[in-house]
């Protein structure tokens, strides 16, 4: 049990498709990161939350939408994915982010196929 | 621009013998750096980290170097196991916390 769980774990979809990914952790942590990892990559940061407020966005495609309701909840809104999107998408989360470096903790992935 | 880079995608190693994984950075703003380790299915596990402030850190079986001249740090596995066989991940971070990975290296230790 890492602390931090994803589902689905695997999720196919069709281009016109909308789905979300959801991440949940249960460290009490205050950050929360979505990353992308493609095949022989290296893992990419998507968005950081810290406490809630999204605080980067590294230049992701509009079709990609992140949500923080909470601390310990994320999510990932997908629609009009294109088949190169397909990749490992894992959730992370640490105790603050922005503040002095301390080690994240990630979930299992979603492994995500763009039909 | 790949500021971390693990320049072996692999490497096979006896098991009971030392299995030293490598790591190189570019951003002389980065302080903190970590090794993560990940099995097939799974996400990345925390291993084991070092500060700048340090050049070494000890965990067990796990010692991670850091020469911050060179931009460098390695992970020496003393002795290997055949369950350390996975991916490890090199990570390096400033103080906000963007993380940047390597791309890995895939360890298989041999029985």
């Amino acid at each position: 049990e890492t602390g931090v769980t994803q589902t689905p774990r695997h999720l196919v979809m069709g281009m016109t498709n909308k789905k979300s990914l959801k991440c949940e952790q249960h460290l009490g942590h205050n950050a929360m990161y979505w990353y992308k990892q493609s095949a022989k990559k290296p893992l990419e940061l998507m968005f950081v939350y810290n406490f809630k407020e999204q605080t980067e966005n590294n230049s992701v495609p509009s079709r990609f939408s992140p949500e923080c309701p909470n601390s310990s909840h994320l999510f990932l809104h997908l629609h009009t994915l294109q088949p190169e999107d397909s990749a490992l998408y894992l959730c992370a989360s640490s105790l603050v982010a922005g503040g002095p470096p301390d080690t994240q903790y990630f979930g299992p992935g979603t492994r995500l196929t763009v039909l | 621009d790949q500021q971390v880079k693990q320049n072996s995608p692999s490497l096979s190693v006896q098991e009971g013998r030392i299995s030293i994984l490598n790591c190189d950075y570019t951003n002389s703003m980065f302080d903190y750096f970590l090794w993560y380790k990940k099995y097939p299915a799974e996400g990345p596990t925390f291993l084991i980290s070092i500060s700048s402030i340090k050049d070494k850190n000890e965990d067990g079986r796990f010692t991670v170097f850091l020469n911050k001249s060179a931009k460098h740090l390695s992970l020496h596995i003393v002795p290997s196991q055949p369950g350390d066989s996975a991916v490890y991940f090199c990570a390096a971070s400033g103080n906000n916390n963007d993380m940047r990975f390597g791309a890995g290296t895939r360890l298989t230790v041999k029985p």
